[in-house]
């Protein structure tokens, strides 16, 4: 059974600073993965999808890496703004017909 | 990106009455549509995966007598929860899966339901 752990659980940062966020999955068969993020009381909205075929994503200040062998991403926020205060997902899907596997979250605050 | 909405986004009902969710992609058509559950503080549970014109697949401990789901059309999905006690409140999100391979998912804003 596909597990996904994120680490931290919480983090507080000053504003301006660089930081990464860790995911890791105990089964590297995996099909794809997503980064969400989650303002409280909101849906989710989609970060990055990495494909299994693919080692990083961009977007803007986001970057998204994929290591399957060794069941980890990464997700690095540049230049942090107190806008970025928010719970960020990952997830996993391990096959086309299946569902996805969610981390429990790391809870960003961004202060100024 | 693509866009999920629900309604109604916040709802409020007496015990033992029902309330429908409504689950909609609104520029794409979805095959597959996803029904979750979140606690405070948690993250999401899974509750089920609903195919357009099919029997929705409950996942285990989820009562399908009492979250009915129906996938009407590429483009709805609606959940009811039948006869609501207050155990019940939660923040329900939908969510819907893009055509093609790259088979990623959309998520909806939710609905928090409060059962008086």
């Amino acid at each position: 059974k596909q597990e996904v752990t994120q680490i931290p659980a919480a983090l507080s940062v000053p504003e301006g600073e660089n930081l990464v966020l860790n995911c890791s999955f105990t089964d590297s068969a995996i099909y794809n993965l997503q980064w969400f993020r989650q303002d409280p009381g909101k849906g989710l909205t989609s970060l990055l999808l990495i494909q299994s075929s693919q080692r990083e994503q961009t977007s803007g200040r986001l970057n998204a890496s994929l290591d399957k062998s060794s069941g980890r991403s990464t997700l690095y926020i540049a230049a942090s703004q107190p806008g970025d205060s928010a719970t960020y997902l990952c997830a996993v899907l391990k096959n086309a017909g299946n569902m996805l596997t969610f981390g429990g979250g790391t809870r960003l605050m961004v202060k100024p | 990106g693509a866009v999920v909405s629900q309604h109604p986004s916040r709802v409020i009902c007496k015990s033992g009455t029902s309330v429908k969710i409504e689950c909609r992609s609104l520029d794409f058509q979805a095959t597959t549509m996803f029904w979750y559950r979140q606690f405070p503080k948690q993250s999401l549970m899974l509750m089920a995966t609903s195919n357009e014109g099919s029997k929705a697949t409950y996942e285990q401990g989820v009562e399908k007598d009492k979250f009915l789901i129906n996938h009407a059309s590429l483009t709805l999905s609606t959940l009811t929860v039948t006869s609501a006690h207050p155990e019940d409140s939660s923040f329900y999100i939908c969510s819907a899966r893009t055509p093609g391979l790259a088979y990623e998912q959309y998520f909806g804003p939710g609905t928090r339901l409060t059962v008086t």
